[in-house]
Protein backbone atom coordinates (compact mmCIF):
# COMPACT_ATOMS: atom_id res chain seq x y z
CA UNK A 1 0.00 0.00 0.00
CA UNK A 2 0.98 3.44 -0.66
CA UNK A 3 2.21 5.64 2.39
CA UNK A 4 2.26 9.17 2.42
CA UNK A 5 3.47 10.49 5.56
CA UNK A 6 2.87 14.22 7.22
CA UNK A 7 5.21 15.55 9.83
CA UNK A 8 1.91 16.66 11.93
CA UNK A 9 -1.65 16.45 12.45
CA UNK A 10 -1.90 19.46 14.23
CA UNK A 11 0.24 22.66 14.51
CA UNK A 12 0.00 25.59 16.27
CA UNK A 13 2.39 28.50 15.14
CA UNK A 14 2.13 32.56 15.48
CA UNK A 15 2.06 35.52 12.82
CA UNK A 16 4.80 36.24 11.38
CA UNK A 17 6.95 32.92 11.81
CA UNK A 18 8.35 30.61 8.98
CA UNK A 19 6.26 27.42 8.71
CA UNK A 20 7.68 24.03 7.68
CA UNK A 21 5.44 20.84 6.66
CA UNK A 22 6.90 17.92 5.55
CA UNK A 23 5.71 15.12 3.39
CA UNK A 24 7.29 11.79 2.76
CA UNK A 25 5.79 9.33 0.21
CA UNK A 26 7.66 5.66 0.22
CA UNK A 27 6.36 4.65 -3.34
CA UNK A 28 8.72 5.84 -5.80
CA UNK A 29 6.12 8.70 -7.17
CA UNK A 30 7.40 11.33 -9.16
CA UNK A 31 4.68 13.06 -8.17
CA UNK A 32 3.64 15.56 -5.41
CA UNK A 33 0.97 18.04 -4.15
CA UNK A 34 0.17 19.98 -1.77
CA UNK A 35 -3.72 21.36 -1.03
CA UNK A 36 -5.46 23.34 1.48
CA UNK A 37 -8.84 22.34 2.88
CA UNK A 38 -11.06 25.29 3.73
CA UNK A 39 -14.78 25.21 4.61
CA UNK A 40 -16.91 25.90 1.59
CA UNK A 41 -13.90 26.24 -0.72
CA UNK A 42 -12.98 22.50 -1.13
CA UNK A 43 -9.10 21.65 -1.87
CA UNK A 44 -7.29 23.80 -3.71
CA UNK A 45 -4.26 22.86 -5.14
CA UNK A 46 -0.87 25.17 -3.57
CA UNK A 47 2.43 23.69 -5.52
CA UNK A 48 3.22 20.65 -6.99
CA UNK A 49 6.40 19.08 -8.03
CA UNK A 50 6.90 16.19 -10.79
CA UNK A 51 10.22 15.50 -10.31
CA UNK A 52 13.40 16.36 -7.78
CA UNK A 53 14.34 20.17 -7.91
CA UNK A 54 11.19 20.30 -9.81
CA UNK A 55 8.08 22.80 -8.79
CA UNK A 56 5.30 24.21 -10.72
CA UNK A 57 2.63 26.84 -9.28
CA UNK A 58 -0.63 25.26 -8.03
CA UNK A 59 -4.12 27.73 -8.15
CA UNK A 60 -3.02 29.75 -4.83
CA UNK A 61 1.19 29.95 -4.60
CA UNK A 62 1.08 33.20 -2.47
CA UNK A 63 2.73 33.27 0.60
CA UNK A 64 4.23 29.80 0.04
CA UNK A 65 6.75 27.88 -1.16
CA UNK A 66 8.08 24.19 -1.78
CA UNK A 67 10.96 22.43 -1.62
CA UNK A 68 12.06 18.90 -3.31
CA UNK A 69 15.48 17.99 -2.79
CA UNK A 70 14.88 14.28 -2.47
CA UNK A 71 12.12 11.79 -4.75
CA UNK A 72 10.46 10.89 -1.30
CA UNK A 73 10.20 14.34 0.36
CA UNK A 74 8.55 17.41 -0.82
CA UNK A 75 7.76 20.67 1.89
CA UNK A 76 5.79 23.14 1.84
CA UNK A 77 7.08 26.46 3.53
CA UNK A 78 5.21 29.53 4.43
CA UNK A 79 7.44 32.14 4.23
CA UNK A 80 5.72 34.40 7.17
CA UNK A 81 2.63 32.87 8.60
CA UNK A 82 -0.48 35.06 8.54
CA UNK A 83 -3.87 34.36 10.22
CA UNK A 84 -5.06 33.40 6.51
CA UNK A 85 -3.00 30.80 6.39
CA UNK A 86 -5.10 28.79 9.28
CA UNK A 87 -6.19 25.26 7.43
CA UNK A 88 -6.43 21.68 6.54
CA UNK A 89 -2.71 20.87 4.39
CA UNK A 90 -3.51 17.72 2.37
CA UNK A 91 0.01 16.57 0.93
CA UNK A 92 -0.16 13.89 -1.87
CA UNK A 93 1.96 11.93 -4.20
CA UNK A 94 1.25 10.08 -7.83
CA UNK A 95 2.76 8.19 -10.44
CA UNK A 96 3.92 9.97 -13.07
CA UNK A 97 4.27 9.54 -16.61
CA UNK A 98 2.34 10.62 -19.97
CA UNK A 99 -0.96 9.69 -19.93
CA UNK A 100 -0.60 8.39 -16.00
CA UNK A 101 -4.50 9.20 -15.18
CA UNK A 102 -3.87 7.62 -11.89
CA UNK A 103 -5.12 7.89 -8.36
CA UNK A 104 -3.52 10.98 -5.62
CA UNK A 105 -2.68 9.04 -2.63
CA UNK A 106 -2.96 11.82 0.59
CA UNK A 107 -1.31 11.74 3.96
CA UNK A 108 -3.59 11.98 6.96
CA UNK A 109 -3.51 16.08 6.55
CA UNK A 110 -2.04 18.73 9.19
CA UNK A 111 -4.53 21.19 10.40
CA UNK A 112 -2.48 24.62 11.05
CA UNK A 113 -3.82 26.86 13.43
CA UNK A 114 -1.86 30.26 13.09
CA UNK A 115 -2.64 32.84 15.89
CA UNK B 1 -11.77 23.74 -18.32
CA UNK B 2 -12.23 20.47 -16.12
CA UNK B 3 -15.47 20.55 -13.67
CA UNK B 4 -16.77 17.73 -11.32
CA UNK B 5 -20.43 19.13 -10.14
CA UNK B 6 -21.71 17.34 -6.66
CA UNK B 7 -25.48 18.02 -6.40
CA UNK B 8 -26.05 16.71 -3.05
CA UNK B 9 -24.35 18.46 -0.77
CA UNK B 10 -25.52 16.38 1.94
CA UNK B 11 -27.19 12.87 2.66
CA UNK B 12 -29.06 10.37 5.28
CA UNK B 13 -29.16 6.59 4.60
CA UNK B 14 -30.48 4.05 7.06
CA UNK B 15 -27.90 1.16 7.99
CA UNK B 16 -27.69 -1.87 5.87
CA UNK B 17 -29.49 0.27 2.63
CA UNK B 18 -27.45 1.00 -0.21
CA UNK B 19 -26.66 4.67 -1.39
CA UNK B 20 -26.13 6.49 -4.47
CA UNK B 21 -23.78 9.83 -4.22
CA UNK B 22 -24.23 11.88 -7.55
CA UNK B 23 -21.47 13.05 -9.65
CA UNK B 24 -20.90 14.86 -12.92
CA UNK B 25 -18.07 16.05 -14.92
CA UNK B 26 -16.97 18.08 -17.94
CA UNK B 27 -13.90 17.18 -20.02
CA UNK B 28 -12.96 17.59 -23.31
CA UNK B 29 -10.27 15.54 -23.18
CA UNK B 30 -10.68 11.96 -24.20
CA UNK B 31 -8.52 10.29 -21.90
CA UNK B 32 -9.45 10.51 -18.22
CA UNK B 33 -9.82 9.11 -14.72
CA UNK B 34 -12.70 9.27 -12.36
CA UNK B 35 -11.95 8.84 -8.62
CA UNK B 36 -14.02 8.80 -5.68
CA UNK B 37 -12.59 9.74 -1.83
CA UNK B 38 -13.65 9.21 1.50
CA UNK B 39 -12.62 11.85 4.00
CA UNK B 40 -13.96 11.34 7.67
CA UNK B 41 -14.05 13.42 10.14
CA UNK B 42 -10.41 13.14 11.33
CA UNK B 43 -9.40 14.41 8.16
CA UNK B 44 -7.48 12.10 6.25
CA UNK B 45 -8.37 11.63 2.24
CA UNK B 46 -8.88 7.85 1.92
CA UNK B 47 -9.00 6.47 -2.02
CA UNK B 48 -11.81 4.28 -2.64
CA UNK B 49 -12.00 3.83 -6.52
CA UNK B 50 -11.14 4.31 -9.70
CA UNK B 51 -12.47 4.57 -13.21
CA UNK B 52 -10.37 5.12 -16.60
CA UNK B 53 -12.53 6.94 -19.25
CA UNK B 54 -11.52 3.47 -21.85
CA UNK B 55 -12.77 0.85 -19.09
CA UNK B 56 -16.05 -0.58 -20.62
CA UNK B 57 -16.64 -2.08 -17.14
CA UNK B 58 -17.98 -0.54 -14.26
CA UNK B 59 -15.15 -0.25 -11.24
CA UNK B 60 -16.37 -1.71 -8.16
CA UNK B 61 -13.99 -2.73 -4.81
CA UNK B 62 -15.97 -4.59 -2.07
CA UNK B 63 -19.02 -2.19 -1.35
CA UNK B 64 -18.26 0.32 -3.37
CA UNK B 65 -18.71 0.19 -7.22
CA UNK B 66 -18.97 3.60 -9.83
CA UNK B 67 -21.99 3.65 -12.20
CA UNK B 68 -19.64 4.95 -14.94
CA UNK B 69 -22.19 6.56 -17.69
CA UNK B 70 -19.74 7.68 -20.43
CA UNK B 71 -22.30 9.64 -22.80
CA UNK B 72 -23.94 11.61 -19.75
CA UNK B 73 -20.64 12.37 -18.02
CA UNK B 74 -21.94 10.74 -14.90
CA UNK B 75 -19.75 8.75 -12.34
CA UNK B 76 -21.99 7.89 -9.41
CA UNK B 77 -21.18 6.22 -6.48
CA UNK B 78 -23.10 3.53 -5.07
CA UNK B 79 -22.26 2.16 -1.78
CA UNK B 80 -24.34 -1.17 -0.58
CA UNK B 81 -25.04 -2.02 2.68
CA UNK B 82 -24.12 1.05 4.34
CA UNK B 83 -22.43 1.05 7.71
CA UNK B 84 -22.41 3.14 10.38
CA UNK B 85 -18.29 3.56 9.53
CA UNK B 86 -19.24 4.96 6.35
CA UNK B 87 -20.41 8.64 7.91
CA UNK B 88 -18.23 10.93 6.40
CA UNK B 89 -17.83 13.58 3.27
CA UNK B 90 -17.16 11.74 -0.12
CA UNK B 91 -15.49 13.57 -2.80
CA UNK B 92 -15.50 13.20 -6.27
CA UNK B 93 -12.38 13.89 -8.71
CA UNK B 94 -11.50 13.87 -12.03
CA UNK B 95 -7.92 13.41 -13.37
CA UNK B 96 -6.39 14.73 -16.93
CA UNK B 97 -2.96 14.66 -18.22
CA UNK B 98 -1.93 17.39 -20.39
CA UNK B 99 1.66 18.14 -21.82
CA UNK B 100 2.85 15.48 -19.33
CA UNK B 101 1.27 17.19 -16.30
CA UNK B 102 -1.47 16.08 -14.08
CA UNK B 103 -4.55 18.15 -13.40
CA UNK B 104 -6.98 17.22 -10.77
CA UNK B 105 -10.39 18.62 -10.15
CA UNK B 106 -12.58 18.18 -7.34
CA UNK B 107 -16.19 18.28 -6.41
CA UNK B 108 -17.76 20.29 -3.44
CA UNK B 109 -18.22 17.05 -1.59
CA UNK B 110 -21.28 15.09 -0.30
CA UNK B 111 -21.53 14.54 3.63
CA UNK B 112 -23.13 11.10 4.01
CA UNK B 113 -24.57 10.07 7.46
CA UNK B 114 -25.74 6.59 8.39
CA UNK B 115 -28.29 6.56 10.93
CA UNK B 116 -28.89 3.14 12.46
Amino acid sequence: DVKVTQSSRYLVKRTGEKVFLECVQDMDHENMFWYRQDPGLGLRLIYFSYDVKMKEKGDIPEGYSVSREKKERFSLILESASTNQTSMYLCASSLGGWGANQPQHFGDGTRLSIL
Amino acid sequence: AQKITQTQPGMFVQEKEAVTLDCTYDTSDQSYGLFWYKQPSSGEMIFLIYQGSYDEQNATEGRYSLNFQKARKSANLVISASQLGDSAMYFCAMITTSGGYQKVTFGTGTKLQVIP
